[in-house]
């Protein structure tokens, strides 16, 4: 079946500008994360989604950055007023149920670059 | 809080050489663990896991055994493959988040 789908893949942007990132999930996948990859660093949580209930926005680094879900599936990052610093990979996650033991399943990512 | 320490990269290595891996957590209470790897141009996938003390997760050759009086979570392979190539990141568990390590990336030569 599909796995976790995101979009776009590659994404250039002026500092200052707008930006918003899309993930798929899996269908029927409850559970919705999102991540960050810097080089040289290992990911970095952002926040969660699960079900309907309210999300856990703990990582989100600044009030620059928020996520939605719409519907219960798809999820959209935005960032706004990008930075330098901004400049990652975005990765999407989704799992089935709750519980740690359950396992995250990856997208490909976004490459993020804020000239 | 919570940290995943691994060691620090870049590993290469010889076709059939030993691989070891070294992995340390810091957590309380007993969190699941995990060991993700990232093949070149591809996403994040669960290599193997184990959810509690003494447990070994293995899949395609690889181990790691979940050794609670050191915290650690060594991963190992007794003849890696060139297609071994990879990222390979530690990962812990616990409540409904990971916490990963930075990766360690590992070229294998033929």
């Amino acid at each position: 079946g599909a796995g976790v789908s995101q979009s776009p893949s590659n994404k250039v942007t002026e500092k200052g500008k707008d930006v918003e990132l899309r993930c798929d999930p899996i269908s029927g996948h409850t559970a919705l994360y999102w991540y960050r990859q810097s080089l040289g660093q290992g990911l970095e949580f952002l926040i969660y989604f699960q079900g309907n209930s309210a999300p856990d926005k703990s990582g989100l680094p600044s009030d620059r950055f928020s996520a939605e879900r719409t519907g219960g599936s798809v999820s959209t990052l935005t960032i706004q007023r990008t930075q330098q610093e901004d400049s990652a990979v975005y990765l999407c996650a989704s799992r089935a149920g709750r519980g740690e033991y359950n396992e995250q399943f990856f997208g490909p990512g976004t490459r993020l670059t804020v000239l | 809080g919570n940290s995943v320490t691994q060691m620090e990269g870049p590993v290469t290595l010889s076709e059939e050489a030993f691989l070891t891996i070294n992995c340390t957590y810091t957590a309380t209470g007993y969190p699941s663990l995990f060991w993700y790897v990232q093949y070149p141009g591809e996403g994040l996938q669960l290599l193997l896991k184990a959810t509690k003390a003494d447990d070994k997760g293995s899949n395609k050759g690889f181990e790691a055994t979940y050794r609670k009086e050191t915290t650690s979570f060594h991963l190992e392979k007794g003849s890696v493959q060139v297609s071994d190539s990879a990222v390979y990141f530690c990962v812990q568990g616990g409540s409904e988040k990971l916490v990963f390590g930075k990766g360690t990336k590992l070229t294998v030569n033929p």
